[in-house]
Parts: structure tokens; sequence; C-alpha cells
């Protein structure tokens, strides 16, 4: 079945540091990809996504390209600020089968940014 | 506001309980989701709506978990019989259409759910 690896947290980073997120899939079909972010006491929101291979999605100074090769998602940012500090949530939908409408998250990264 | 909305917040449940939990989505929203994230986990598919009818309910962990949404727009995620494991966020999500290639899924805050 389709799943989702995330790297394991937590990462703490300072202000202004570079930040990579790693994220690999594994997919019967053709997926979408997906990163959702949690600010805390707060719902889910997407934060970018990619349809097809080479797509590179970007939002708030974050980017990740569709590795179709590689299978991989990876999320970064160049200059991460304390208001990014969240937890940060790979995801795919699978479009073959008919199960467009259904994520598969990884299991989340929690990111702190100190100043 | 105009987002997706969840009640109660919090639930404590004793075990062996009934719950109801309920989720309002965006207006017009044609698609509606319930996940279960347990602690420390990502959210799992439970069950996805189009209007009023439930198109797919794989997810369900078993037959204490029922959902409807009667009228196509709330929808009440119910947990009859509650055990231990139920213990989780129950998140709800709304969606313009359903796939989500061409539309976003829009996330309520989410349940949490304690049995004790």
């Amino acid at each position: 079945g389709d799943s989702v690896t995330q790297m394991e947290g937590p990462v703490t980073l300072s202000e202004e540091a570079f930040l990579t997120i790693n994220c690999t899939y594994t997919a019967t079909g053709y997926p979408s990809l997906f990163w959702y972010v949690q600010y805390p006491g707060e719902g889910l929101q997407l934060l970018l996504k990619a349809t097809k291979a080479d797509d590179k999605g970007s939002n708030k100074g974050f980017e990740a390209t569709y590795r179709k090769e590689t299978t991989s998602f990876h999320l970064e940012k160049g200059s991460v600020q304390v208001s990014d500090s969240a937890v940060y949530f790979c995801a795919l939908s699978d479009i073959s089968g008919g199960s467009n409408y259904k994520l598969t998250f990884g299991k989340g990264t929690l990111l702190t940014v100190n100043p | 506001g105009a987002g997706v909305s969840q009640s109660p917040r919090y639930k404590v449940a004793k075990r062996g309980q009934d719950v109801a939990l309920r989720c309002d989505p965006i207006s017009g929203h044609v698609s509606l989701f319930w996940y279960q994230q347990a602690l420390g986990q990502g959210p799992e598919f439970l069950t996805y709506f189009q209007n009023e009818a439930q198109l797919d309910k794989s997810g369900l962990p078993s037959d204490r978990f029922f959902a409807e949404r009667p009228e196509g727009s709330v929808s009440t995620l119910k947990i009859q019989r509650t055990q231990q494991e139920d213990s989780a966020v129950y998140l709800c999500a709304s969606s313009l259409l359903g796939h989500l290639m061409n539309t976003e899924a829009f996330f309520g805050q989410g349940t949490r759910l304690t049995v004790v």
C-alpha cells in the first residue's frame, strides 16, 4: 500500500538557518504530493503541493520538488524564522484506483526555531 | 469564521461510553473527510462523504465507529462503547471537490478524545 516516510524529529534550528526535512514515498500509482503544516493550537494547513514529476511546489519561502526517480519530496527553506516553528507533515494522494480523495500522511516532523 | 469547525474541542469519556463528534464543514463544500491522529503519528484516513453519500468507509477501525452526513452538510462521527485505544485527535476536513489534485482539503482543529 501507499506510505510516506519522513525524517525523525524534533529538529531545532537557529533563526536564519537552512532547513531540510526529508520525505520519501511509496505508491502503487502516480501520486500528488503535499506538505501540510500545523502551527501550535491550529488545524492542518496546506503549505505546498506538486502533482507531477519535476514540479516544484513553493509557498512562504518553502520549496519542494517532486522527484519520481528517487520517490522523494524534500522540504527546504533557505532562512527559517521563529514563526516557522510548527509540525510539518508530508502526504500523498494516489490518483490511481479511484482513491484520489484520500491523503496518506507521514508521522510529522516537529521544527523549533530559536531566536 | 469561515473555516471547518469541530466540537467539542476536548472530550473525556469513560471506557464503554458512547461519544459523538461534530463537524461543520465550509459552506458549499461537497466533500467531507474524517481522519484519526494518534499521539506522535500522522493523521490516518477514516471515511469520506460526497454530499450525503458515504463513498468510502474503509478506514473505520471497527464496527463501533459510525459516521453520517444526512443533509450533505454537518457530519457526526459516533464511537460506541469507547475503548482506550480510541484515544486520539479526530480531524475533519472539507473540500470543494473530491479529488485533491485541483482542490484543497481544509482541516478543522480537531477533537481530542481521551478514554479513561
